[in-house]
């Protein structure tokens, strides 16, 4: 089983929809959560970090469910420029570092 | 402002053949970690750096050698080339994953190598 599992997508969206991502994580010690976004055939940048009391940047909210291990991701009035694939990142306590899913390709089509 | 940077961009390589792919990073960063990354796979771990002089195995090391010459450079060697090691190769780095707070982690442009 990966440690970090996420749906790859796609997901087809039109711009102006709202869409949400899950990913589910196997290690509950897992301290850190975060969303990366990389645009096709770039490097990985960081999107939002994901706390425990859910945070929002903008059209972007982010969700923990430790009891679950489940991290969400909504986004809200979709644009074109959001088409990229999301990566659901969380921090590895035996090895400190980054641990990385799949990712979830997201297409907003105009 | 030049962050993380990576050389070379692209290469390509005969079975069997090495080469050393080269990450220096400007931000003063403690940890600086190497991934390769695979269509379907997302990014996987090869090798990390925790802090300068020390460095540890991560998820597919196999075939792999790294050096942390120094705070800011961190190389990944390829001994013998094989084709499975065709693959886009990033390096991060980062203020330090256990800080205690949640710490970004910066990338460079990547490598993508094609071992034939």
């Amino acid at each position: 089983r990966k440690e970090v599992e996420q749906d790859p997508g796609p997901f087809n969206v039109p711009e102006g929809a709202t869409v949400a991502f899950n990913c589910t994580y196997s290690n509950s010690a897992s301290q850190s959560f975060f969303w990366y976004r990389q645009d096709c055939r770039k490097e990985p940048k960081l999107l939002m970090s994901v706390y425990s009391s859910g945070n929002e940047d903008g059209r972007f909210t982010a969700q923990l469910n430790r009891a679950s291990q489940y991290i969400s991701l909504l986004i809200r009035d979709s644009k074109l420029s959001d088409s990229a694939t999301y990566l659901c990142v969380v921090t590895d306590t035996g090895r400190r570092a980054l641990t990385f899913g799949s990712g979830t390709r997201l297409q907003v089509q105009p | 402002n030049a962050g993380v940077t990576q050389t070379p961009k692209f290469q390509v390589l005969k079975t069997g053949q090495s080469m050393t792919l080269q990450c220096a990073q400007d931000m003063n960063h403690n940890s600086m970690y190497w991934y390769r990354q695979d269509p379907g796979m997302g990014l996987r771990l090869i090798y990390y750096s925790a802090s300068e002089g020390t460095t540890d195995k991560g998820e597919v090391p196999n075939g792999y050698n790294v050096s942390r010459l120094n705070k800011r450079e961190f190389s990944l060697r390829l001994e013998s080339a094989a084709p499975s090691q065709t693959s886009v190769y990033f390096c991060a780095s980062s203020e330090g994953i256990w800080t205690g707070l949640n710490t970004e982690a910066f990338f460079g442009q990547g490598t993508r190598l094609t071992v034939v």
